[in-house]
């Protein structure tokens, strides 16, 4: 499975857009980029999942360029509500494996 | 929004005991998953199960564990002698591949505190 790397944490002021990046080097060809959110004692949820180019759902935008080593996600806009753990995640079948994430903190 | 439903949220049981989680998943997914977190630790993978039977399964999911799926709804985890260290947070999740991409995911309950005493 592919590993993947991403900032432990990063900070942000409320209105701002937040891009996390992660590297993924070893992606495969069938795998997928994932983005998920945990905020403390709860499951994580799904945020985004895209292949390759741009993918835009109602809560996130997802960046692959064509090399696929890498994604951004992108978060417009944010408020004191986003902060949480942010994972990505290569998806190969049916398993997600999880990161230690990075701990986005949105202040006022 | 569907949601994922876990029961109970807390449960402390004696080492050596039994105990069952249980997960009512989203009503037309058919694909289902338990994963637990320790606390302050990654959220580790255990099993999945499509078609009433296990798909794949971790190291950690071992012959302590077992999955069922009894009926038509509900999804359940059972640790037969519960250890200290399987004290953990244990989500479940379940998934449907009938979306577009970018919004297909997992949907994941909001998990049982298990602790081991």
């Amino acid at each position: 499975l592919a590993k993947t790397t991403q900032p432990i944490s990063m900070d942000s002021y409320e209105g701002q857009e937040v891009n996390i990046t992660c590297s993924h080097n070893n992606i495969a060809t069938n795998d997928y980029i994932t983005w998920y959110q945990q905020f403390p004692s709860q499951g994580p949820r799904f945020i985004i999942q895209g292949y390759k180019t741009k993918v835009t759902n109602e809560v996130a935008s997802l960046f692959i360029p064509a090399d696929r080593k890498s994604s951004t996600l992108s978060l417009p806009r944010v408020s004191l509500s986003d902060t949480a753990v942010y994972y990505c995640l290569v998806v190969k079948a049916d398993k997600l494996i999880f990161g230690t994430g990075t701990r986005l903190q949105v202040f006022p | 929004e569907p949601e994922v439903t876990q029961t109970p949220s807390h449960q402390v049981t004696q080492m050596g005991q039994e105990v069952i989680l249980r997960c009512v998943p989203i009503s037309n997914h058919l694909y289902f998953y338990w994963y637990r977190q320790i606390l302050g630790q990654k959220v580790e993978f255990l099993v999945s199960f499509y078609n009433n039977e296990i798909s794949e399964k971790s190291e950690i999911f071992d012959d302590q564990f077992s999955v069922e799926r009894p009926d038509g709804s509900n999804f359940t985890l059972k640790i037969r002698s519960t250890k200290l260290e399987d004290s953990a947070m244990y989500f479940c999740a379940s998934n449907s591949y009938d979306r577009p991409i970018a919004n297909y995911g997992y949907t994941f309950g909001s998990g049982t505190r298990l602790t081991v005493v």
